[in-house]
């Protein structure tokens, strides 16, 4: 059963802390998107990687947030120091990435709180 | 003009009618189209892809796309009380894919 796998699903910390969040793709696909959600933004793109290189991270507050992919399996998306604003729930989506299309399969997420 | 827009909602129709779901993007060298379904506290879920002109049909599901009009839309035939989710449009913008802020569908028993 292929699917996008994502920890921890719930995170609840204190401003000025440092928040680690982790996605494993699905096997074989070699695109990674990160993307946070609120009501008032909708989904928002942070970053996204082709075969382990960032190709966009525009939407990414670079004071704070990084992300990187150590390895095929593996995506990471960091906070530091986080702030209340980041509270969101954040998704990765991962895809076989080819010039006609970017069909995204969703991770669960992980709801996270900074009080 | 944002890149993406659709009817936020709520849409409501009744069990059994189709469901109307319209999404406007702003780019003309968009190629790929999207919808996801999303239900309350879980993630987006691929419902439809459409790459071409036309009609694209898949069980209840059929994707419209008119590249000309740069609109795309999402009927639901005969829908169901489990159809109830919030609907969202996504382009494919350069190397990116771009989501709408989504419709909000209520289906009514």
């Amino acid at each position: 059963d292929a699917r996008v796998t994502q920890t921890p699903r719930h995170k609840v910390t204190e401003m000025g802390q440092e928040v680690t969040m982790r996605c494993q793709p699905i096997l074989g696909h070699n695109t990674v998107f990160w993307y946070r959600q609120t009501m008032m933004q909708g989904l928002e793109l942070l970053a996204y990687f082709r075969n382990r290189a960032p190709l966009d991270d525009s939407g990414m507050p670079k004071d704070r947030f990084s992300a990187e992919m150590p390895d095929a399996t593996l995506a990471t998306l960091k906070i530091q120091p986080s702030e209340p604003r980041d509270s969101a729930v954040y998704f990765c989506a991962s895809g076989l990435g080819t010039s006609g299309g970017n069909e995204q399969f969703f991770g669960p997420g992980t709801r996270l709180t900074v009080l | 003009q944002k890149e993406v827009e659709q009817n936020s909602g709520p849409l409501s129709v009744p069990e059994g009618a189709i469901a109307s779901l319209n999404c406007t993007y702003s780019d003309r060298g968009s190629q790929s189209f999207f919808w996801y379904r999303q239900y309350s506290g879980k993630s987006p879920e691929l419902i439809m892809s459409i790459y071409s002109n036309g009609d694209k049909e898949d069980g209840r599901f059929t994707a419209q796309l008119n590249k000309a009009s740069q609109y795309v839309s999402l009927l639901i035939r005969d829908s169901q009380p489990s159809d109830s989710a919030t609907y969202l449009c996504a382009v494919n913008l350069g190397n990116k894919v771009i989501f709408g802020p989504g419709t909000s569908l209520s289906v009514i028993p």
